[in-house]
């Protein structure tokens, strides 16, 4: 089962910031915090991830409590093509070996409004 | 770069046939995954290969289903005999050998047992 509590949808204004809550109060030092993102019926599509700092990219900013029980991803001027559903995923970190497999959630289904 | 790619991107077969899914991941990833969804359902995670070897198949379904990556390049998933519980869209996943990135998706192929 996913590990992480995602509200089931939110709207947002085209232009505006879109700010995504996602719950994950039994996280483990060692696992990281990803945002994956399903447009339509595309792929899923990598966003972004952290472990304990905020983290920010061309696409997005993630913002992580200091307890690391809760993150919020930032979508700092929403467009119409932002329109997805977002997954929340926490995942062990892993150092000098293979990587393991995301289990994804219902996710956030995210629409953006003209 | 070549993102990866799935071949077919659809599907339609008869109950009882067989079908071969076929995924060519970024060049140089060692790790590819295989995930699903069925209708209705989150994304589910199949199998994970690093290079050649199976790391982890503990999300196959049943013995119907047998992936292979010989080579340690493409991957193919068969499914032998097809049942109508099978319809879903496959993704193949794929990601460096080293490091915490994330996975760069497929577009996904939709398979169609009637």
């Amino acid at each position: 089962d996913a590990k992480t509590t995602q509200p089931p949808s939110m709207d947002c204004a085209e232009g505006r910031a879109a700010n995504l809550p996602c719950n994950h109060s039994t996280i483990s030092g060692n696992e990281y915090v990803y945002w994956y993102r399903q447009i339509h019926s595309q792929g899923p599509q990598y966003i972004i991830h952290g472990l304990k700092n905020n983290e920010t990219n061309e696409m997005a900013s993630l913002i992580i409590t200091e307890d690391r029980k809760s993150s919020t991803l930032i979508l700092p001027h929403a467009t119409l093509r932002d329109t997805a559903v977002y997954y929340c995923i926490v995942r062990v970190a892993y150092y000098g070996g293979s990587q393991g497999n995301l289990i994804f959630g219902k996710g956030t289904k995210l629409s953006v409004k003209p | 770069e070549a993102g990866v790619t799935q071949f077919p991107s659809h599907s339609v077969i008869e109950k009882g046939q067989t079908v071969t899914l076929r995924c060519d991941p970024i060049s140089g990833h060692d790790n590819l995954y295989w995930y699903r969804r069925v209708m209705g359902k989150e994304i589910k995670f199949l199998l994970h290969f690093v290079k050649e070897s199976k790391q982890d198949e503990s999300g196959m379904p049943n013995n119907r289903f047998l992936a292979e990556r010989t080579g340690g390049t493409y991957s193919t998933l068969k499914v032998q005999p097809a049942e109508l519980e099978d319809s879903g869209v496959y993704f193949c996943a794929s990601s460096p050998h080293r490091g915490n990135n994330g996975y760069t998706f497929g577009s996904g192929t939709r398979l169609t047992v009637v």
